[in-house]
């Protein structure tokens, strides 16, 4: 069957320190992977999108990999800040023809210590 | 920034009764969803339109529930007779397109039926 799987528990982290956030999935062949912050109450925030043919993928603070061979993606973010605390959830995108829909893990929650 | 607006923010329902939530997507996006998360559990998608109609439903969409793009802006789910079940955050997405698109979330609306 098809998974999406991200880490259960939640990650406390000290402020300054880089937090890194593993999603794995199988039984998919995602052509991106995109990953979204999701704040208690409100609706998820598009981050980054990651495709297939590449490897890694910056946007300020952030970092995400991508490696379609162990079907992993890690997504980094470098000197955390307690406002980075929050759910954040990895994506893929699935569908056939010329429409597709994200298909969601259950998000990791960062807790960034002062 | 554009924004996906949902309305109402919050909705309580008796139990059997009609609700319908509405949306209104990114002016210029072309593919419309909605999603669910019951508390504490993952996003999960339920429908995407395109081109005036559904592209796609999951096996949460069944007869009970029906999308309509009225009048070109608003974009509306309508549940016919609630269940408890039913209690859920309803999100709204749009995007540009599939593939290396974001999409857009709306806030939500919590509805609770009673």
């Amino acid at each position: 069957s098809q998974k999406i799987e991200q880490n259960s528990e939640a990650l406390n982290i000290q402020e300054g320190k880089t937090a890194t956030l593993t999603c794995n999935y199988t039984n998919y062949s995602p052509a991106y992977l995109q990953w979204y912050r999701q704040d208690p109450g409100r609706g998820p925030v598009f981050l980054l999108l990651i495709r297939e043919n590449e490897k890694e993928k910056r946007k300020e603070r952030l970092k995400v990999t991508f490696d379609t061979t162990l079907k992993q993606s890690l997504f980094h973010i470098t000197a955390s800040q307690p406002a980075d605390s929050a759910t954040y959830l990895c994506a893929l995108e699935t569908g056939s023809g010329n429409t597709g829909k994200l298909i969601f893990g259950q998000g990791t929650t960062l807790q960034v210590k002062p | 920034e554009p924004e996906v607006t949902q309305t109402p923010s919050h909705q309580v329902t008796q139990m059997g009764q009609e609700v319908i939530l509405r949306c209104v997507p990114i002016s210029n996006h072309l593919y419309f969803y909605w999603y669910r998360q019951i508390l504490g559990q993952k996003v999960e998608f339920l429908v995407s339109f395109y081109n005036n109609e559904i592209s796609e439903k999951s096996e949460i969409f069944d007869d009970q529930f029906s999308v309509e793009r009225p009048d070109g802006s608003n974009f509306t789910l309508k549940i016919r007779s609630t269940k408890l079940e039913d209690s859920a955050m309803y999100f709204c997405a749009s995007t540009l397109g599939t593939g290396p698109y974001g999409y857009t979330f709306g806030s939500g609306t919590r509805l609770t039926v009673v």
